[in-house]
């Protein structure tokens, strides 16, 4: 049973790094695109980014300059930073890995971590 | 702004049949069957119900079910109970930029 775990700072000034990780247990790593998804309170979700066991990664345009997604394949995890952070940047934050069927893994996100709230504040 | 549109609010009783309408482009929804429907219940994460249009993951319940149309997705719950109240969001895969997902504002789902 695959589980995502979540730790990182959660309260942030204004141009400060947002910094957060996420450890997976109970499944393979290699092979999978690890995504970050985060939720602005009230609001609907957002897809940040993805990195892939090669290091290979995809970002959302409107985040790209400011966002870097990483991963130690040694410990399984994977890494979120989002430079320069502004109000706009609170959110749930969410680490997540797609369901995948014998042919594709873009289907939908079948794993979640519990989530890390972010709150950017001066 | 959310990618995809969705009904703000749907309501039913319990027992009764709703459907959630998630309406894209033909750069998503109507272009890629990875549809995907979520659950999300006040402070827990998203939970998987409907992936690829209109598959149901291990353990999700048979009430549940995806279909599409065009540039609209569907999400129907029958025989509506009360812990099907919360909140759904669909999704779709896109491959004509990044972001490579986009998703809907979320539908809220009350039980009467």
């Amino acid at each position: 049973q695959v589980q995502l775990q979540q730790w990182g700072a959660g309260l942030l000034k204004p141009s400060e790094t947002l910094s957060l990780s996420c450890a997976v247990y109970g499944g393979s790593f290699n092979g999978y695109f690890w995504s970050w998804i985060r939720q602005p309170p009230g609001k609907g979700l957002e897809w940040i980014g993805e990195i892939n066991h090669d290091g290979r990664t995809n970002y959302n345009a409107s985040l790209k300059s400011r966002v870097t997604i990483s991963r130690d394949t040694s410990k399984n995890q994977v890494s979120l930073r989002l430079n320069s952070v502004i109000a706009a940047d609170t959110a749930m934050y969410y680490c997540a890995r797609g369901y995948c069927t014998s042919s594709s893994c873009k289907g939908g996100f079948g794993y979640w971590g519990q989530g890390s709230l972010v709150t950017v504040s001066s | 702004q959310s990618a995809l549109t969705q009904p703000a609010s749907v309501s039913g009783s319990p027992g009764q049949s709703i459907t959630i309408s998630c309406t894209g482009t033909s750069s998503d929804v109507g272009g890629y069957n990875h549809v995907a429907w979520y659950q999300q219940h006040p402070g827990k994460a998203p939970k998987l119900m409907i992936y690829d249009v209109t598959n149901r993951p291990s353990g999700v319940s048979n009430r549940f079910s995806g279909s599409k149309s065009g540039n609209t997705a569907s999400l129907t719950i029958s025989g509506l109970q009360a812990d099907d109240e919360a909140d759904y969001h669909c999704s779709s895969y896109t491959s004509i930029s990044t972001p490579l997902y986009v998703f809907g504002s979320g539908t809220t789902v009350t039980v009467l």
